[in-house]
């Protein structure tokens, strides 16, 4: 299956800093790139649509200005947790979206990033 | 109500059970299935799509009921290897939404020997 890299896999930081994740699709590229959050012992919850060359979808509830996406290549998006604070310690998941048109229907994967675990003091 | 509903768990059972999971979607309109499994504090995998017609990919089973908006993922023969937590995941593009894939909670699997 496809390759996609999450750096850094943990980091510690101070409330108050930002923190930039990279999500890099190794071997396709990708239109549209996903970024989740998950808390312990919940699910992932999507947090915003990453498409190349523009704005992000973000869903209900996100703030676009606290989480800064930027896709500006076919294989290369990043998040920004602007003014990380305590509550924003969780584990955050990128995926990138491969379409596959066939014979029949067409065939949507997403390919996980292995995650970056997010540890705000 | 959660638009993908799972038992969390855990299913505790022995090697060689067979085990059942269930999962409910809400959204009618929805087109894509999938069967994820998660093991602890890593990312979530790819276990295999889930078609209408039903589809088994080894010792694992997975079916669809469109009419009652349930997915249902069985393993066999149970390996301790199988121990993680399994998602139910519905992709509601087609609706609008193109390519959002929305998480069960997870339903988690304990293998014992």
């Amino acid at each position: 299956g496809a390759v996609v890299s999450q750096h850094p896999s943990w980091v510690i930081c101070k409330s108050g800093t930002s923190v930039k994740i990279e999500c890099r699709s190794l071997d396709f590229q990708a239109t549209t790139m996903f970024w989740y959050r998950q808390f312990p012992k919940q699910s992932l919850m999507l947090m915003a649509t990453s498409n190349e060359g523009s704005k992000a979808t973000y869903e209900q509830g996100v703030e676009k200005d606290k989480f800064l996406i930027n896709h500006a290549s076919l294989t290369l998006s990043t998040l920004t947790v602007t003014s990380a604070h305590p509550e924003d310690s969780s584990f955050y998941i990128c995926s990138a979206r491969v379409l596959r048109i066939l014979a029949g229907p067409r065939v949507e994967t997403q390919y996980f990033g292995p995650g970056t675990r997010l540890l705000v003091l | 109500r959660k638009e993908v509903e799972q038992d969390p768990g855990p299913f505790n059972v022995p090697e060689g059970a067979t085990v059942a999971f269930n999962c409910t979607y809400s959204n009618s309109a929805s087109q894509s299935f999938f069967w994820y499994r998660q093991d602890c504090r890593k990312e979530p995998k790819l276990l295999m799509s889930v078609y209408s017609s039903g589809n088994e990919d080894g010792r694992f089973t997975a079916q669809l009921n469109r009419a009652s908006q349930y997915i249902s993922l069985l393993i066999r023969d149970s390996k301790l290897s199988d121990s993680a937590t399994y998602l139910c995941v519905v992709n509601n593009y087609g609706s609008g939404n193109t390519g959002k894939l929305i998480f069960g909670q997870g339903t988690t699997l304990q293998v014992k020997p």
